[in-house]
């Protein structure tokens, strides 16, 4: 089955400065990749997702980066902000499953 | 998305006991899961949902530990059966709403404590 990797455990920043989460997969059939930020004690909700058909995708500050050839795709966070500390978590799943295999997840910490 | 209601949110069960989880959704999904999250961990798939028929059981998870039941498009249930404090966790519901589309939505959780 897939297996995902994902680094760092944990990540501090100085806020304005940028995070960058790094995971790398094992099946060369899954094509989605989601990333999920879990707030302590609230679900985890998806906050951006990329398909195998693009390179790169991103929304607002948020952006993500997807090497098929590699198998890793990276989170990147420009200016963060407090509200930006959570847990991130990372996932893949092939085409047409929905089962998606997480990552053991990034603790980001944002200093004020 | 969909909105999911998962109850309890919260319970403190003793060792072996049972308690089912409730996992209500306000649309109809094609897809539902069963999570686990054990304490400061990643989420892990315990079984795929099917409605009509049995679940789908990850490679660690039994039917006998963790029976599942789907009536309805709607709703599904998780018990957590002959519990240890090996079982304390967050349990999760997750959702996708349509064919075609892996997006999951995830419920509250229901955080059990087994003592």
């Amino acid at each position: 089955g897939e297996n995902v990797e994902q680094h760092p455990s944990t990540l501090s920043v100085q806020e304005g400065d940028s995070a960058v989460i790094k995971c790398t997969y094992s099946d060369s059939a899954s094509n989605y990749f989601p990333w999920y930020k879990q707030e302590l004690g609230k679900r985890p909700q998806l906050i951006i997702d990329i398909r195998s058909n693009v390179g790169e995708k991103k929304d607002q500050r948020i952006a993500v980066t997807l090497n098929k050839t590699a198998k890793h795709f990276s989170l990147h966070i420009t200016e963060t902000q407090p509200e930006d500390s959570a847990v991130y978590f990372c996932a893949a799943s092939p085409m047409n499953d929905y089962k998606l295999s997480f990552g053991a997840g990034t603790t980001v910490t944002v200093r004020a | 998305s969909a909105v999911i209601s998962q109850k309890p949110s919260r319970d403190i069960c003793q060792r072996g006991t049972s308690l089912t989880i409730q996992c209500q959704v306000d649309s109809q999904v094609t897809m539902m899961f069963w999570y686990r999250q054990q304490p400061g961990q990643s989420l892990t798939l315990i079984a795929t949902a099917n409605q009509g028929s049995e679940a789908t059981y990850e490679s660690g998870f039994v039917i006998d530990k963790f029976p599942i039941s789907r009536p309805n498009l709607t709703f599904s249930t998780l018990t957590v059966s002959n519990m240890s404090p090996e079982d304390s966790s967050i349990y999760l519901c997750s959702v996708a709403k349509s064919a075609g589309a892996n997006v999951l939505t995830f419920g509250a959780g229901s955080r059990l404590t087994v003592l």
